[in-house]
């Protein structure tokens, strides 16, 4: 069965960086687009970017351009999500998801479990 | 990308149908049939309701239906049961690999 597990919760000071992994596993890892969305307490979803299937191209969503850098390794399967400059707005629960058909429909039918990053000094 | 526009709140009684509305523009939702809708319980992950503005997952009871007109796309509950109580959230496709979601809808089952 498909699975995508996050890394723990994380706590960073104001000005750090965050990495949050995603292991894949129960498909073909390279065959399907992968995105990022995050949410912040008590507020809704928000699109971060994605990656295309071989890790060779990267969209962000014009907010994130320049803070935030996606990779894949597709050696072991996993996702990587790298956050810059942390300010405290970026405390939020960070999810992995992946795109529903090899065909990439912008629609996500497997998520990960979330992991939360506090950003506080 | 601005955010696609959602209600707040919606609400029906067990048995009803229900619509919630998600409006964006002639650049993503007018523009493209790569609408989507997640359902969200409190502590929970996002699940895929509909996909590609009409379809279903495996999986996703036939209660759940999407439709689209022009810039706006709905999302209808029939036959509401006590566990859709949930939030609501809509995506789109907005051009060259870029999504934006919408604000999220609450609904409550009276």
């Amino acid at each position: 069965q498909v699975q995508l597990v996050q890394s723990g919760a994380e706590v960073k000071k104001p000005g750090a960086s965050v990495k949050v992994s995603c292991k894949a596993s129960g498909y073909t890892f390279t065959s399907y687009y992968m995105y990022w969305v995050r949410q912040a307490p008590g507020q809704g979803l928000e699109w971060m970017g994605v990656i295309n299937p071989s890790g060779e191209s990267t969209t962000y969503a014009q907010k994130f351009e320049g803070r935030v850098t996606m990779t894949r390794d597709t050696s072991t399967s996993t996702l990587y999500m790298e956050l810059s400059s942390l300010r405290s707005e970026d405390t939020a629960v960070y999810y992995c998801a992946r795109d529903s058909t090899v065909a990439n429909t912008f629609s996500f039918n497997y998520w990960g479990q979330g992991t939360l990053v506090t950003v506080s000094s | 990308q601005s955010a696609l526009t959602q209600p707040p709140s919606a609400s029906g009684s067990p048995g009803q149908s229900v619509t919630i509305s998600c409006t964006g523009t002639s650049s993503d939702v007018g523009a493209y049939n790569y609408v989507s809708w997640y359902q969200q319980h409190p502590g929970k992950a996002p699940k895929l309701m509909i996909y590609e503005v009409n379809k279903r997952p495996s999986g996703v009871p036939n209660r759940f239906s999407g439709s689209k007109s022009g810039n706006t796309a709905s999302l209808t509950v029939s036959g509401l049961q006590a566990e859709d109580e949930a939030d609501y959230y809509c995506n789109s496709y907005a051009g060259s690999n870029n999504l934006v979601f919408g604000g999220g809808t609450k609904l409550t089952v009276l």
